[in-house]
């Protein structure tokens, strides 16, 4: 099955600066790479995806890279704010299932 | 459009007591995933239903748990002879077709006491 590994684990950044989240899948069937927001309390919230025929997607300060020879894909978060802080998951789908990251908690300092 | 409602939001049982769990998807969404999320842990894949039809299971604990989408209603995931182990937040996430977007309700707090 898919294992998919994240880091760091925590983030703490100021203001402005930028934050990059790594994670490294293992099945290269996996075909379909969504990032998730989690605010405490809440449900997943779906920020963005990539598919595994294109190299890189931007939402406005949002973007995410894909290596699929390397299998591994990133999240980059650019101008952070401080309502930026929350969990961010990635996750891999292979046989129409999810298996997500362990998560990495980005603190947004004023 | 509502997104995925999940009912209800907090659920306490005690122990050896049954607890279910209600996921209605989004409109439009035959499939439906449920997930357990552990305190400051990720999320684990717990089963995949189409309407009325098991997908895949392999993430569910072999007793205990079932799970069901029925033909009408919401999906149903049902907990028997609950434990202290099974205090969780319980996601339902709905997607219209296979390897696409996923979205997830706000998750039901399971405590058991």
């Amino acid at each position: 099955g898919e294992n998919v590994e994240q880091h760091p684990s925590t983030l703490s950044v100021q203001e402005g600066d930028s934050a990059v989240i790594k994670c490294t899948y293992s099945d290269s069937a996996s075909n379909y790479f969504p990032w998730y927001k989690q605010e405490l309390g809440k449900g997943p919230q779906l920020i963005i995806d990539i598919r595994s025929n294109v190299g890189e997607k931007k939402d406005q300060r949002i973007a995410v890279t894909l290596n699929k020879t390397a299998k591994h894909f990133s999240l980059h978060i650019t101008e952070t704010q401080p309502e930026d802080s929350a969990v961010y998951f990635c996750a891999g789908s292979s046989d129409s299932r999810l298996t997500f990251g362990e998560g990495t908690q980005l603190t947004v300092n004023p | 459009n509502a997104g995925v409602m999940q009912n209800p939001r907090h659920l306490v049982r005690r122990r050896g007591q049954e607890a279910r769990l209600r996921c209605s998807p989004m409109k439009g969404h035959s499939h439906v995933y449920w997930y357990r999320q552990l305190p400051e842990e990720g999320l684990k894949f717990m089963v995949y239903l189409q309407k009325e039809n098991i997908i895949d299971e392999s993430g569910m604990p072999k007793e205990r748990f079932s799970a069901e989408f029925p033909k009408e209603g919401p999906s149903i995931l049902r907990i028997q002879q609950v434990v202290r182990g099974d205090s969780a937040a319980y996601f339902c996430a709905s997607s219209p077709s296979v390897d696409t977007e996923a979205f997830f309700g706000q998750g039901t707090r399971l405590t058991v006491v």
